[in-house]
């Protein structure tokens, strides 16, 4: 298995630019979510799905639409880039919900820069 | 609701002296707690999780974790850290109606020979 898989491995946008992030996962996994991490900030949920057909709403979704159309994947748009989102994007998958027999299992990320 | 607080951004540490990397929790109900951590240019790798039961929770690489329900504290534990413990580590949690767990700001822990 490959795990969770990430394209691009770095990006450099400029402002009003809109491109999307690859997240793929080959182990069945129900659950999707993506992240961003900035320093001093950890990491912030932005979107999540619970299957395919499904998404919701995380901490920080403005800017960002996500979809999931299969199973394996879990693509992030970015409609407009600013530089307010430069930051390193991290995908995450799980069988099931977290929890006493789940935990997630996180790709390697997709580093950002908006000038 | 669910929040995880790291009150400490790196923590220094000499090798061979014992590490403890700090996790304080506010979780509706009884909680789901991890640590990850991760290495320069990598994604998270999992550590350890309490789910319930012992509140002294083993994990990977020698790694341990203290859950106390009175000081809402789960803190990460190493008796003898190594250099090539130096990394970043995050703790989350996650309340019983939520399905996906809030992350903590990190810490960095720095081994020095």
């Amino acid at each position: 298995n490959a795990g969770v898989t990430q394209t691009p491995k770095f990006q450099v946008l400029k402002t009003g630019q809109s491109m999307t992030l690859q997240c793929a996962q080959d182990m069945n996994h129900e659950y999707m979510s993506w992240y961003r991490q900035d320093p001093g900030m950890g990491l912030r949920l932005i979107h999540y799905s619970v299957g395919a057909g499904i998404t919701d709403q995380g901490e920080v979704p403005n800017g960002y639409n996500v979809s999931r159309s299969t199973t394996e994947d879990f693509p992030l748009r970015l409609l407009s880039a600013a530089p307010s989102q430069t930051s390193v994007y991290f995908c995450a998958s799980s069988l099931d919900r977290v929890g006493e027999r789940e935990t997630q299992y996180f790709g390697p990320g997709t580093r950002l820069l908006v000038l | 609701a669910q929040s995880v607080a790291q009150p400490e951004d790196q923590v220094n540490v000499a090798e061979g002296n014992p590490l403890t990397v700090k996790c304080t929790y506010s979780v509706s109900g009884n909680p789901y707690l991890f640590w990850y951590v991760q290495y320069p240019n990598r994604g998270l790798q999992f550590l350890l999780k309490y789910i319930t039961g012992d509140n002294l929770v083993k994990g990977s690489y020698g790694f341990e974790a203290e859950f106390n329900k009175s000081q809402t504290s789960f803190h990460l534990k190493k008796p003898s850290a190594l250099v090539s413990d130096s990394a970043l580590y995050f703790c989350a949690g996650l309340s019983g109606g939520s399905y996906i767990p809030t992350f903590g700001r990190g810490t960095s822990l720095i081994v020095h020979p």
